[in-house]
């Protein structure tokens, strides 16, 4: 069965610094695999997502995550972080069933002055 | 694009009473999920369905909880009793097909508290 694992439920940078948020997913099949934020009081956002072609993704907000196949992880990340990244993200990975993706246990991003 | 509207964004009731959560999923989108939220078990997939049709329901935490989609553009989730332990933000996602390829949007979510 397809999981993803978040590693570290809680992260604190300081404004300015590097963001990188880890994920590993164990799959049989490629995976298809997403990063989502939730802000405070609000719904679960897509950030950037993989499906095939470049490892190395773009999404919104200045995040990037890569692919990496032999090491089955799909770490995000940002090279300056802003106090308005505070949030909770949350990996997904989906292939292993038509429709369904699953979801981390996700983690918190605080952003120290 | 009006995106996927969940109504009420918070519903507060008596222990016992029946609540029902609404959901209306993006046009287009063929693929409809149901899930909760709490800090304790995290984010849970109740229910979901392929072209209004319940596909895995093996979320929903007992009898009390059912959910029907009548049609392609309206889901509810209904709770009958509420019990306490049902205090929750439950969120409505939709995917066109193929959603493990393409993701899920969501709506902003129904917070719910059972006093």
């Amino acid at each position: 069965a397809q999981s993803v694992t978040q590693l570290g439920s809680h992260v604190s940078v300081s404004e300015g610094a590097l963001v990188l948020l880890r994920c590993n997913y164990s799959s049989s099949v490629p995976p298809y695999l997403f990063w989502y934020v939730q802000y405070p009081n609000q719904g679960l956002q897509l950030l950037l997502k993989y499906t095939t072609g470049a490892t190395l993704v773009k999404g919104i907000n200045g995040f990037e995550a890569e692919f990496k196949k032999s090491e089955t992880s799909f770490h995000l990340t940002k090279p300056s972080a802003h106090m308005s990244d505070a949030a909770e993200y949350f990996c997904a990975a989906g292939g292993s069933s038509a429709s369904k993706i699953i979801f981390g246990s996700g983690t918190r991003l605080s952003i120290r002055p | 694009d009006a995106g996927v509207i969940q109504s009420p964004r918070h519903e507060v009731t008596e222990m016992g009473q029946e609540v029902t959560l609404r959901c209306k999923p993006i046009s287009g989108h063929n693929s409809l999920f149901w899930y909760r939220q709490t800090m304790m078990r995290g984010l849970e997939l109740l229910i979901y369905f392929n072209n209004n049709v319940p596909i895995d329901d093996s979320g929903m935490p007992e009898d009390r909880f059912s959910a029907k989609m009548p049609n392609a553009s309206f889901s509810t989730l209904k709770i009958q009793p509420s019990e306490p332990r049902d205090s929750a933000v439950y969120f409505c996602a939709s995917s066109p097909g193929g959603g493990e390829v393409y993701g899920y949007t969501f709506g902003s979510g129904t917070r719910l508290t059972v006093v």
